[in-house]
């Protein structure tokens, strides 16, 4: 059975540190997703990793993938407050691009001053 | 443009009920997802359709839920003899031919009494 394990579940930070949220999955697979979700809100895509190696930033934040370790880790610079937010990893069920995610459980990101 | 939607916002039902989903997608997109989250976890894959073909419903959890998509476009969940444990936000989620980004609606919060 595929699995997608985050950690750490429960993040809280303050204003202008830095800190990695680590993704580990059980499965070959060549891509990985990354989404926000606000409270009450649905899901927001931020990244899709398409190969080992690959690596992607948008402003404070920056995506990686090492699919011959099944990690993927999202690093946030110099956090601020609007981080604050859950991050989930994603991987593909059957390691390719059919759609069927299978998701951690989410990081829960508190960004306080 | 106009995002996926979703209706109703929230369904509250008793025990035994039916009830019906509905998840409108991006115009245009093919692809279309099912999925449901939990308290406090990440969205549960449940079904994925390829226009009007169900491509994977591996996720469905038993008989009691059922999908269709008889156009295409709109796809409707379907529950039957509700249960406490069907109380969830169900999502819908829908990507173009080509493209690795699922977009996702606002979410259906069932409650089942």
């Amino acid at each position: 059975e595929l699995k997608v394990e985050q950690n750490p579940l429960f993040l809280s930070m303050q204003e202008g540190k830095n800190y990695t949220i680590y993704c580990n999955y059980s499965t070959t697979s060549d891509r990985l997703y990354w989404y926000r979700q606000d409270p009450g809100k649905s899901l927001e895509s931020l990244f899709v990793l398409l190969s080992n190696g690959a690596v992607k930033q948008e402003g404070r934040l920056m995506a990686s993938l090492d699919t011959k370790a099944r990690l993927s880790t999202l690093h946030i610079t110099a956090a601020v407050h609007d981080l604050s937010a859950t991050y989930f990893c994603a991987v593909d069920k059957y390691g390719g691009s059919q759609g069927n995610l299978i998701f951690g459980k989410g990081t829960k990101l508190s960004v306080k001053p | 443009g106009a995002g996926v939607s979703q209706t109703p916002s929230n369904k509250v039902t008793e025990k035994g009920k039916y009830v019906e989903l509905r998840c409108d997608p991006i115009s245009g997109h093919t692809a279309l997802y099912w999925y449901r989250q939990s308290l406090g976890q990440g969205p549960e894959f449940l079904i994925y359709f390829q226009g009007t073909g169900a491509a994977d419903d591996s996720g469905l959890p038993n008989d009691r839920f059922f999908a269709v998509r008889p156009e295409g476009s709109v796809s409707t969940l379907k529950i039957q003899r509700t249960e406490r444990g069907d109380s969830a936000v169900y999502l819908c989620a829908s990507s173009p031919v080509r493209e690795e980004t699922q977009y996702f609606g606002p979410g259906t919060r069932l409650l089942v009494l």
